[in-house]
């Protein structure tokens, strides 16, 4: 299995709405990643994640919560998000964080609409 | 964050012709990877680059890691109606920590 599924796909949520976005690999990778993305723009770092420890987090608004419940799983959780929120949330997950082991492969995104 | 200087932003090309897109930045790199992400889809990874002057091809796209460390060019060679996407480049300066800095972009066009 050479891949990173996100579910869901598509998400629309109110502002006072909780949601989460879930992502898995099957890769045997120990660093994941979630980003954010615009449209036309390159994807932003928003958490990173190495050995089931949280190694980076961008500054991100706490209503923006991670959670890595193993090394195969990382979570998204929503919560009172703003209309600016809506972007392609986006995975990925590398063998390691840095070097040649930073290789990371993105998964397909969760499409996110805040109203 | 920093991000890397990716040019051009866009290009319009007609199938068969070959493509040159590149990143430079004033930092010193150890890895670059080239992506190409469609619409709504995430980036998917075309190739990776390890060492100064490495030159490594997949199928028609050909990338170099240049000599300097500080910049990297694709190359698509006869162009083909599916190349059309953004490619975007990043580089990973080494730290332990997982962070690739980006290029903006690069919009591929291809006319039939």
């Amino acid at each position: 299995d050479t891949e990173v599924t996100q579910t869901p796909k598509h998400l629309v949520m109110g502002m006072t709405n909780k949601k989460s976005l879930k992502c898995e690999q099957h890769m045997g990778h120990r660093a994941m990643y979630w980003y954010k993305q615009k449209a036309k723009k390159p994807p932003e770092l928003m958490f990173v994640y190495s050995y089931e420890k949280l190694s980076i987090n961008e500054s991100v608004p706490s209503r923006f919560s991670p959670e890595c419940p193993n090394s195969s799983l990382l979570n998204l959780h929503l919560h009172a998000l703003q209309p600016e929120d809506s972007a392609l949330y986006l995975c990925a997950s590398s063998q390691g964080p840095s070097g040649a082991y930073n290789e990371q492969f993105f998964g397909p995104g969760t499409r996110l609409t805040v109203l | 964050g920093q991000q890397l200087n990716q040019s051009p932003q866009s290009m319009f090309i007609q199938e068969g012709e070959d493509v040159s897109m590149n990143c430079t930045s004033s930092s010193i790199f150890n890895t670059w990877l080239w992506y190409k992400q469609d619409p709504g889809e995430g980036p998917v990874l075309l190739i990776a680059l390890y060492k100064a002057g490495e030159l490594t091809s997949n199928g028609r796209l050909t990338a170099q890691f240049g000599i300097t460390r500080k910049d990297s060019f694709l190359n698509i060679s006869a162009s083909i109606p599916s190349d059309v996407g953004i490619y975007f480049c990043a580089g990973d300066r080494g730290s332990t920590l997982g962070r690739l800095y980006f290029g903006r972009g690069t919009q591929l066009t291809v006319w039939p």
